[in-house]
């Protein structure tokens, strides 16, 4: 089955840590995004990508940082400069095309908390 | 950057009513998105509309769009306990290749 798959699930981070979430897609789709959601609240977008080797900074990349050295793959890093990274890390995907035009498909997320 | 705003925030029905959520944009579009979360999961992706329909169906849910008051609705008719969840709605956030804006939801909840 096609579909996107992020681990770990739970992450729990340590003071001055960076941590590391995973994505990996097999749906040959060309543009992968990540998201933030806090409690109660919609998805605010960190970083996105429409092709390999490249990326954009989303509305709130402060204190991430993105690669996406094969399709299937693009993973985040939060560093220790994000002061409050506590949230749900949300994962997504689309095919080729214009990007508002096409729907995403989400991973089912990684909680991160801070220790 | 916040495209859609989805109204009521919360919403209580019984099993079997139907359930009504509202989305509100600013900017024009060239189509609007609806998805439902889970508790605790990810997005799933229900319905998208295109500026020049008006309206779409989709099992026992059905969207309205009207551009001319820059809203859309989604209709969830008989609902069922299994169908409570959070529901957005998305559209693009500007003209060109831009990603998706999300908007805070609407939790849904159904009683049986």
């Amino acid at each position: 089955d096609g579909g996107i798959t992020q681990s770990p699930k739970y992450l729990f981070r340590k003071e001055g840590q960076n941590v590391t979430l995973s994505c990996e897609q097999n749906l040959n789709h060309d543009a992968m995004y990540w998201y933030r959601q806090d409690p109660g609240q919609g998805l605010r977008l960190i970083y996105y990508s429409q092709i390999v080797n490249d990326f954009q900074k989303g509305d709130i990349a402060e204190g991430y940082s993105v690669s996406r050295e094969k399709k299937e793959s693009f993973p985040l890093t939060v560093t220790s400069a994000q002061k409050n990274p506590t949230a749900f890390y949300l994962c997504a995907s689309s095919s080729t095309g214009p990007q508002g035009n096409q729907p995403q498909h989400f991973g089912d997320g990684t909680r991160l908390s801070i220790l | 950057s916040q495209q859609g705003e989805e109204d009521p925030q919360a919403l209580s029905i019984q099993e079997g009513e139907n359930a009504t959520m509202n989305c509100s944009y600013k900017t024009s579009i060239n189509n609007l998105q609806w998805y439902r979360q889970n508790s605790g999961r990810g997005l799933v992706h229900l319905i998208l509309i295109r500026s020049n329909e008006r309206e779409k169906h989709s099992g026992r849910l059905r969207v309205t769009l009207d551009t001319s008051k820059k809203s859309s609705s989604l209709l969830i008719t008989a609902s069922r306990a299994a169908d409570t969840a959070s529901y957005f709605c998305a559209g693009p956030r500007n003209s060109g290749n831009t990603p998706l804006v999300f908007g805070k939801g609407t939790r849904l909840s159904v009683i049986a």
